[in-house]
């Protein structure tokens, strides 16, 4: 059971580069999320998104980009890095319990990026 | 205001000490609420959710009051694998996107042996 990966784990960019993060998941949740994480912030939504081909800003969206062909993917791209956006950032899905209520969300492994 | 509060810490506790972390949170009408834990360098996983009745799992104790908007986390009996940073999260209801969910920035815990 992979549940839910990113790649790289790792990415060194320059500043004004494209870099696209990606994600994956193999349990078929209608959600997944991006988020960024930085000391004294804690973790910030860039991106959600709802099901296929639905998406919506987060806390955090200006400078990035995703997109949802397939369920199962979330990939995540900022289009001209900037240092600001040095960071931990973490995928993450999740699908509603059979009650309807409960929205717990599984995350993936993360990828560090480090602009410079 | 921040969604969810959470003092951060740092808690350094001896093996076998019981510890509570609190949290509070804005939005009234919430309607789930968790508990994550997370390793150093590592991503958040779920550690319980919050029942309005309270829950237990183990050596954890989970407590909820919505009239005072207001959640804990009691551990018993500290272990040393117990060290990590807690965090408390809550979702943004409807209709800004049911299963978005709000992270406090966490408490950190040591347990020392």
């Amino acid at each position: 059971d992979a549940g839910i990966t990113q790649s790289p784990r790792y990415k060194i960019t320059e500043t004004g580069r494209q870099v696209t993060l990606m994600c994956h998941q193999t349990w078929s949740h209608s959600y997944m999320f991006w988020y960024r994480q930085d000391l004294g912030h804690g973790l910030r939504l860039i991106y959600y998104s709802a099901a296929a081909d639905i998406t919506d800003k987060g806390e955090v969206p200006d400078g990035y980009v995703v997109s949802r062909s397939k369920t199962e993917n979330f990939p995540l791209t900022l289009e001209s890095a900037t240092r600001s956006q040095t960071s931990v950032y973490f995928c993450a899905s999740s699908d509603k319990s059979l009650q309807g209520t409960r929205y717990e969300q599984y995350f993936g492994p993360g990828t560090r990026l480090t602009v410079t | 205001r921040k969604e969810v509060e959470q003092d951060p810490g740092p808690f350094n506790v001896p093996e076998g000490a019981t510890v509570a972390f609190n949290c509070t949170y804005s939005n009234s009408a919430s309607q789930s609420f968790f508990w994550y834990r997370q390793d150093c360098r590592k991503e958040p996983k779920l550690l319980m959710s919050v029942y309005s009745s309270g829950n237990e799992d183990g050596r954890f104790t989970a407590q909820l009051n919505r009239a005072s908007q207001y959640i804990s986390l009691l551990i018993r009996d500290s272990k040393l694998s117990d060290s990590a940073t807690y965090l408390c999260v809550v979702n943004i209801p409807p209709p800004t996107g049911a299963n978005n969910l709000f992270f406090g920035t966490g408490t950190r815990l040591t347990v020392i042996p």
